[in-house]
């Protein structure tokens, strides 16, 4: 059981709009920084989004990030097929004293 | 722009002690602003964080593999280390080693079978 709860699956057709949701809680999310992640198959996750917002060089702006109270919320807009993926948060946990990930969603492109 | 490669071998031994190596490069272990990590990621399963080292001396453990995991840093070799001891069929996974508070920078990943 994960400490950062995402849901195991979204999906959306070309161009759509898609949502992936992160839920903490005060220990985490709701006192420190949210990265996101993105992993294809068979290779390394890869930081797509740090401290809940802000994009690495080479990451296109149709990625965004952001956090509100315990929960944090990775949007892509204009989804296209090479957004297919699996898509992971991580915050630090005060209580855990270490990094909490969540399980996980996988991002489908019908 | 880190670069780190993880080392080690792809097999253990029930009960024996998984022992990996990250190397790094384009930077210096010994940078007070740097953290270093290791996350595994069992098959077909999410990322499981295993534990930070800081400015080469602060450690930080997943409290569920706390009495069995090390980090420790070789900074004349820019490198630093994981050992789990006493391994199970369970620690089967893709050992990655990063770099940052949370993980920023990663190694591509290296796989660790746990089997007799």
């Amino acid at each position: 059981q994960s400490v950062l709860t995402q849901p195991p699956s979204a999906s959306g057709t070309p161009g759509q709009r898609v949502a992936i949701s992160c839920s903490g809680s005060s220990s985490n999310i709701g006192s420190n920084t949210v990265n996101w992640y993105q992993q294809f198959p068979g290779t390394a996750p890869k930081v797509l989004m740090y401290s809940n917002s802000q994009r690495p060089s080479g990451v296109p702006d149709r990625f965004s990030g952001s956090k509100s109270g315990t929960s944090a919320s990775l949007a892509i807009s204009g989804l296209q097929s090479e957004d297919e993926a699996h898509y992971y948060c991580a915050a630090w946990d005060d209580s855990l004293n270490g990094v909490a990930f969540g399980g996980g969603t996988k991002v489908t492109v019908l | 722009q880190l670069y780190l490669q993880e080392s080690g071998p792809g097999l253990v031994k029930p009960s024996q002690t998984l022992s990996l190596t990250c190397t790094v490069s384009g930077g210096s272990l010994t940078s007070n602003s740097y953290y270093w990590g290791w996350v595994r990621q069992p098959p077909g399963r999410g990322l499981d964080w295993i534990g930070t080292l800081y400015s080469g001396a602060t450690t930080y453990y997943n409290p569920s593999l706390q009495s069995r995991v090390t980090i420790s840093a070789d900074t004349s070799k820019n490198q630093f280390s994981l050992k789990l001891t006493s391994v199970t069929a369970a620690d089967t996974a893709v050992y990655y080693c990063a770099s940052g508070f949370l993980p920023f920078f990663w190694g591509q990943g290296t796989p660790v079978i746990v089997s007799s």
